[in-house]
């Protein structure tokens, strides 16, 4: 099974400012991996897949790059909507999903 | 337009068996290369993938779980149906039906439910 490793565990960060979320497969899984936004009480949103296509209708501000085994989520100017939990998961060898990184609106 | 949603018990006993069903429209589970997931996520835990079944009725399942676990589809209703057996407190959490991305082998979770909250306990 692959194992998928975020980090941080908890962001804070200011309105307006950059966010870097960052994601690790113990296996190298290509360009086969998404992330998702998770708001309390909601069911996980598609932000970006293919490691670095955004979704319909995700705002700019959200990029993903990297391939093999080293991910980023930037998010480049931090709204307060964006407060949630992000994981990522790899969908290269069945599915796992990463322990997600809460992200903080400070 | 894409919807699913779970439906079964909020309220399970240990050792139960558990049986979820998913209700979909705006595609076809007989469609080439259509394909649907079942998904948990524990309180205050991650995600985890529970099991798969394709348009060709091909069906996989975690390791973890797969000896619990029956996955089944009635294309006529648009229904996915997931079965666990043996339920434990540890079992409790959301369970999420979502469609796989039709387009590519390896694909995504594309669309998701809105979630079932399930609670095992006696």
């Amino acid at each position: 099974e692959i194992v998928m490793t975020q980090s941080p565990a908890t962001l804070s960060v200011s309105p307006g400012e950059r966010a870097t979320l960052s994601c690790r497969a113990s296996d190298s899984v290509s360009t086969n991996l998404v992330w998702y936004q998770q708001k309390p009480g909601q069911a996980p949103r598609l932000i970006v897949y293919g490691a670095s296509t955004r979704a319909t209708g995700v705002p700019a501000r959200f990029s993903g790059s990297g391939s093999g085994t080293e991910f980023t989520l930037t998010i480049s100017s931090l709204q307060s909507e964006d407060s949630a939990v992000y994981y990522c998961q790899q969908y290269h060898n069945r599915y796992t999903f990463g322990q997600g990184t809460k992200l903080q609106i400070k | 337009q894409v919807t699913l949603k779970e439906s079964g018990p909020a309220l399970v006993k240990p050792t139960q068996t558990l049986t979820l069903t998913c209700t979909f429209s705006g595609f076809s589970l007989n469609a080439l290369g259509m394909r649907m997931a079942w998904i948990r996520q524990s309180p205050g835990k991650a995600l985890e993938w529970l099991a798969r079944i394709d348009w060709d009725e091909d069906k996989f399942y975690s390791s973890s779980l797969k000896s619990r676990l029956n996955i089944s589809k009635d294309t006529a209703k648009n229904e996915v149906v997931l079965t666990m057996a043996n339920m434990d407190p540890m079992d409790t959490g959301t369970y999420y039906c979502a469609r796989i991305d039709p387009v590519n082998d390896k694909a995504y979770f594309d669309y998701w439910g809105q979630g079932l909250l399930v609670t095992v306990s006696s």
